[in-house]
């Protein structure tokens, strides 16, 4: 069966300092990849989905990057926080497929705040 | 254009009685529609999902909701509510390029 993984759950960050949260999915072959936020108080808002390994499309402007080293392996990253980064970061998987009704599957999330 | 309006916020039930959480969908194609949960600080679940076949669809612990083109509904109900029912439910539209378009979010409070 199929199972992803993020990591940190919760992380404490000053403004300014870098960022690197990492999921992995295990158990699927060539999944799509994305990365979400979800602010307090707010639906879910997709920053990047990825199709396949060094594949990045981002969705809104901001000040963050992802990156996919690996098949498996999805990485959100940014150079220097601001305080609006703060959030619940969520990835999710689906199965690459000709369809767009592809299910996705979440993550546990990565609860991040920056002061 | 496509949208997802959840049009409760919150909703608040006795356990033991119904729950009715309201989803309506705009969109310019045949929509495929999910409905995930989310219990606090977790990832989201997947309830049940809609994708042209039969217009009722059964999820996991006791949820369903009814596909009603006519209406563009997709409403999820529930018999009776368990107080373990208590979380944020999502309505989700699967859009191109498998990206989802989420609706606000309803939150479940079950009074004991």
């Amino acid at each position: 069966s199929q199972t992803i993984h993020q990591w940190p759950a919760t992380l404490v960050q000053p403004v300014g300092s870098p960022l690197s949260l990492e999921c992995t999915v295990e158990g699927t072959s060539n999944p799509n990849l994305y990365w979400y936020r979800q602010a307090a108080g707010r639906g879910l808002q997709l920053l990047f989905y990825s199709v396949g390994i060094g594949q990045i499309s981002s969705e809104v402007p901001q000040n963050l990057s992802a990156s996919r080293p690996q098949d498996r392996q999805f990485i959100l990253s940014s150079k220097k926080l601001l305080l609006s980064d703060s959030g619940f970061y969520l990835c999710a998987w689906s199965v690459l497929s000709g369809g767009i009704r592809d299910t996705q599957y979440f993550g546990p999330g990565t609860r991040l705040t920056v002061l | 254009a496509q949208s997802v309006t959840q049009l409760d916020s919150h909703v608040s039930v006795s356990e033991g009685t119904p729950v009715l959480l309201r989803c309506n969908y705009s969109s310019s194609y045949s929509p495929s529609l999910f409905w995930y949960v989310q219990h606090p600080n977790k990832g989201l679940q997947l309830l049940l999902k809609y994708t042209s076949a039969a217009t009722l669809v059964k999820g996991i612990n006791g949820f369903e909701a009814e596909f009603k083109k006519s209406e563009t509904s997709f409403h999820l109900t529930k018999p009776s509510a368990h107080m373990s029912d208590a979380a944020e439910y999502f309505c989700v539209l699967v859009g191109s390029a498998r990206q989802l378009t989420f609706g606000s979010g309803t939150q479940l409070t079950v009074l004991p």
